[in-house]
């Protein structure tokens, strides 16, 4: 089974601070993806990665960036992290063309 | 654009009744359907996918759904629900014609009664 994992299940940072989200994927997934989810508008596409240091905007990246310096890593990075990033964010990974995403668990991030 | 409709964001059903939930979809090419469930404080679970043949297409946990491409409608179904069935349904289109994205509908809130 494929698992995909991400490092915290719960975040509570302050306005301003640096925020760091990882997730990891066992199955050597080429393709990587972050979204945040907010009630009401489902899974909004932030980032997304096709290869080892390779990354696409999504729909909103703003105020976000990417890093994946490994095929099994891909990390979401707030830069100052604000208020309105309060969220559920959710990492997954997909083989490739016709295959089917998978998901982590999610991490619920809190902007105090 | 690519798009994905779920005009539905709260059900309620009784335990044991037949449930429908909707999903349309905008996509110009061939469309790969999913519904995924997500429990709550969990992540999403695939349920089923579409990608071609059969246009009926069973998943797990009793789902199954239709696709309708004159309708551009993939709706999912299920003959008799179960307490344990509450839970967020997110209906999804592949996108593979430049990078591999998906695109998630809103969402539709499953409430069962006893």
């Amino acid at each position: 089974d494929v698992k995909v994992t991400q490092s915290s299940r719960y975040l509570v940072k302050r306005t301003g601070e640096k925020v760091f989200l990882e997730c990891v994927q066992d199955m050597d997934h080429e393709n990587m993806f972050w979204y945040r989810q907010d009630p009401g508008l489902g899974l909004r596409l932030i980032y997304f990665s096709y290869d080892v240091k390779m990354k696409e905007k999504g729909d909103i990246p703003e105020g976000y960036s990417v890093s994946r310096e490994k095929k099994e890593r891909f990390s979401l990075i707030l830069e100052s992290a604000s208020t309105n990033q309060t969220s559920m964010y959710l990492c997954a990974s997909l083989a490739g063309v016709q295959e089917t995403q998978y998901f982590g668990p999610g991490t619920r991030l809190l902007v105090l | 654009a690519q798009s994905v409709t779920q005009p539905d964001i709260h059900i309620t059903v009784s335990e044991g009744a037949s449930l429908e939930l909707r999903c349309n979809y905008s996509y110009g090419a061939t469309p790969y359907l999913f519904w995924y469930v997500q429990s709550p404080g969990q992540g999403l679970q695939l349920l089923l996918k579409y990608f071609s043949g059969d246009t009926l297409v069973q998943g797990i946990k009793g789902f199954e759904a239709e696709f309708k491409r004159s309708q551009s409608s993939f709706n999912l179904r299920k003959p008799s629900v179960h307490w344990s069935d509450a839970a967020e349904y997110f209906c999804a289109v592949g996108a593979w014609d430049n990078f591999n994205k998906f695109y998630f509908g809103s969402g539709t809130k499953l409430n069962v009664k006893p």
